[in-house]
């Protein structure tokens, strides 16, 4: 079945860095991900959906790429700020490309320290 | 707030008892998913509705579980004779496209 594999140790990194988190998934090539960000008690709230045929879509400090040959998205945070601490989590969609259930990955903790 | 809402945000039940959580969508959206996350892990998917339709569950989804959504409107997740496995926080999400918009969940605790 298909898995979405994130990083499950947390991430460090010091405020003004850009953070860069990575997303893998098997076998089957979704037909779009999507990156959410969640705080600790509260339901996840989305950021960016990139296509598979999108090499990168950009949002303000946020930049997500999607590699279909290495089965990777990369979502990078620049000129982090303490206020980007939270979970990310990167989820696909079905191969249909119709919106849909989502899958998850069990994400990524973001910290930034002054 | 027009956001996606859910009742109660908290609670606490003996095993074997049955629970039942609400969720009210953004009013707008046709679609309506039920997830469970628990710590450490991300949301896994329960069951979705398009309108009124429940089009697909999980195979989490016991035949203890069983969602609603009349008039396509707000739904409801009940779990019979709950297990202490079942504590988990369930979220709830709407959407109209691809996005999908979160509740803040509703946490249960089985004693």
């Amino acid at each position: 079945s298909q898995k979405i594999e994130q990083n499950s140790e947390a991430l460090n990194i010091q405020e003004g860095k850009t953070a860069t988190l990575t997303c893998n998934y098997t076998n089957y090539s979704p037909a779009y991900l999507q990156w959410y960000r969640q705080d600790p008690g509260r339901g996840p709230v989305f950021l960016l959906l990139i296509r598979e045929n999108e090499k990168e879509k950009r949002k303000e400090r946020l930049k997500v790429t999607f590699d279909t040959t290495l089965k990777q998205s990369l979502f990078h945070i620049t000129a982090s700020q303490p206020a980007d601490s939270a979970t990310y989590l990167c989820a696909q969609g079905g191969p249909t490309g119709t919106a849909s259930k989502l899958t998850f990955g069990t994400g990524t903790r973001l910290q930034v320290t002054l | 707030d027009t956001g996606v809402s859910q009742d109660p945000r908290h609670k606490i039940t003996k095993r074997g008892q049955n629970v039942t959580f609400r969720c009210d969508p953004i009013s707008e959206h046709n679609r309506l998913y039920w997830y469970r996350q628990t710590l450490g892990q991300g949301p896994e998917f329960l069951t979705y509705f398009q309108n009124e339709a429940q089009l697909e569950k999980s195979r989490l989804l016991s035949d203890r579980f069983s969602a609603e959504r009349p008039k396509g409107s707000f739904s409801t997740l009940e779990i019979q004779r709950t297990e202490q496995g079942d504590s988990a926080m369930y979220l709830c999400a709407s959407s109209f496209s691809w996005e999908q918009f979160f509740g803040p969940g509703t946490r249960l605790t089985v004693l």
